[in-house]
């Protein structure tokens, strides 16, 4: 399995601001992944972070609000930008091996915007 | 469209009573079904997946494609069962999980 560390674990931060979020892995990893779980509902997934090329959004994220970076195979960064109180949220990094292979979550960030 | 459906929030079952968790899904070819839970303070992490066809902590979970449901069971609840449960599938050749929107399982002594 692999080990995912994600910092920050929480912030609170004012309006307007942004949040990068870091997500570390102890080992190469195909596919990295983000996800935002509003206070109350599910995992949704926002981008598939693409080792060497953008990432790919799903419907209803761009990336001027989620700029995803992935320098390598084991780090990423996900940055929630001008931020508003809607985008209060768990926001969590998951790895897998490759494509029908396990995947593993981070411990997540825990995101208040006031 | 693809979707998962837990239609319950809220399981609250005795200790030593059977579970079920609900799940169906909409998907128009061949599923990858999964069970991931979160316990209290921890990430989330698999349960099991269909294709294991494995029994993890006394959980077990069937694919019925005529009802295109992946219920959660358990024959006999601890109280360590009590945590978050979601229903997930995935789609094509790519990892991408599609969530449903969680039960929270609660085991009583």
């Amino acid at each position: 399995s692999a080990v995912i560390s994600q910092k920050p674990s929480r912030d609170i931060c004012q309006r307007g601001t942004s949040l990068t979020i870091q997500c570390q892995v102890d080992s190469q990893v195909t596919m990295m992944f983000w996800y935002r779980q509003q206070p109350g509902q599910s995992l949704t997934l926002i981008a598939t972070a693409n080792q060497g090329s953008e990432a790919t959004y799903e419907s209803g994220f761009v990336i001027d609000k989620f700029p995803i970076s992935r320098p390598n195979l084991t780090f990423s960064t996900l940055t929630v930008s001008n931020m508003s109180p809607e985008d209060s949220s768990i926001y969590l990094c998951s790895v897998g091996q490759g494509a029908r292979e396990k995947l593993f979550f981070g411990s997540g960030t825990q995101l208040s915007v006031l | 469209a693809q979707r998962v459906t837990q239609p319950e929030k809220l399981l609250s079952v005795f200790k030593g009573a059977p579970v079920e968790l609900k799940c169906n899904y909409s998907y128009s070819g061949s599923p990858e079904l999964f069970w991931y839970v979160q316990y209290s303070r921890q990430r989330l992490q698999l349960l099991l997946r269909h294709i294991s066809r494995e029994s993890i902590k006394g959980f077990t979970a069937d694919l019925n494609k005529g009802e295109t449901s992946f219920h959660l069971k358990k024959p006999f609840a601890q109280e360590e069962d009590s945590a978050m449960y979601y229903c997930a599938l995935r789609s094509g050749a790519t990892n991408k999980l599609i969530f449903g929107t969680g039960t929270l399982l609660a085991v009583q002594p």
